[in-house]
């Protein structure tokens, strides 16, 4: 059974640019979540995707927009970056059942912008 | 959209037992508390879940009182491997949309 896979580890950006960040889900989940963690903070959730739909956001701008495969594997776009979106970004996936949220984390994409 | 709250950090001792208290006081009647363990430059790690009463597994137990407010992560016998950054999660359903809350963590330090 494999586990949660996102690519790239390190990136770094210049403010306006756009990135592109990637995430494999672990084998038997259907669903895909974004978090954004900042330095010293907890993870901040930016949207889950279930069946290839957008079904949750949190408190994050249009620029930052998501895809899920059919594949469940996700991507993470973000457009016009800014300094404070310098962070860790999170992908975990989950099996979308009975409501419980057991989430299986991958190791995150280090972003930073300059 | 539910908010929780915990201590900002814990030190603690090899072999103690330590409890870790959140509060949730909005927790929306089918969603399940979970916590994870976060070590730096990783992802949050799954320990334990439930919905209500008490739950045990093999690391962890998680005390949930009648009320759903809050809940307590009670670990055994903790050691220096256990210092990590603890997170309560609830799951908060709005309308069709789902959100997903974690705490501010805890800073758990285990002494030697």
């Amino acid at each position: 059974e494999t586990g949660v896979t996102q690519s790239p580890t390190h990136l770094i950006k210049t403010r306006g640019q756009q990135v592109t960040l990637r995430c494999s889900s672990q084998s038997g989940h259907n669903t895909v979540s974004w978090y954004q963690q900042a330095l010293g903070q907890g993870p901040q959730f930016i949207f889950q995707y279930y069946r290839e739909e957008e079904n949750g956001r949190g408190n994050f701008p249009p620029r930052f927009s998501g895809l899920q495969f059919p594949n469940y594997s996700s991507e993470l776009n973000v457009n016009a970056l800014e300094l404070d979106d310098s962070a860790l970004y999170l992908c975990a996936s989950s099996y979308t059942g009975s409501g419980a949220n057991v989430l299986t984390f991958g190791a995150g994409s280090r972003l930073t912008v300059l | 959209l539910a908010k929780t709250t915990q201590p900002i950090s814990m030190d603690s001792y090899e072999g103690q037992e330590v409890n870790i208290t959140c509060s949730h006081n909005n927790i929306a009647t089918n969603d399940y508390i979970t916590w994870y363990q976060q070590f730096p430059s990783q992802g949050p790690r799954f320990i334990i879940q439930g919905y209500k009463t008490k739950v045990t597994n093999e690391v962890a137990s998680l005390f949930i009182p009648a009320d759903r407010k809050s809940s307590t992560l009670s670990l055994p016998r903790v050691s220096l491997s256990d210092t990590a950054v603890y997170y309560c999660l609830v799951g908060d359903i709005t309308g069709s949309a789902r959100q997903l809350t974690f705490g501010s963590g805890t800073q758990l330090t285990v002494l030697p």
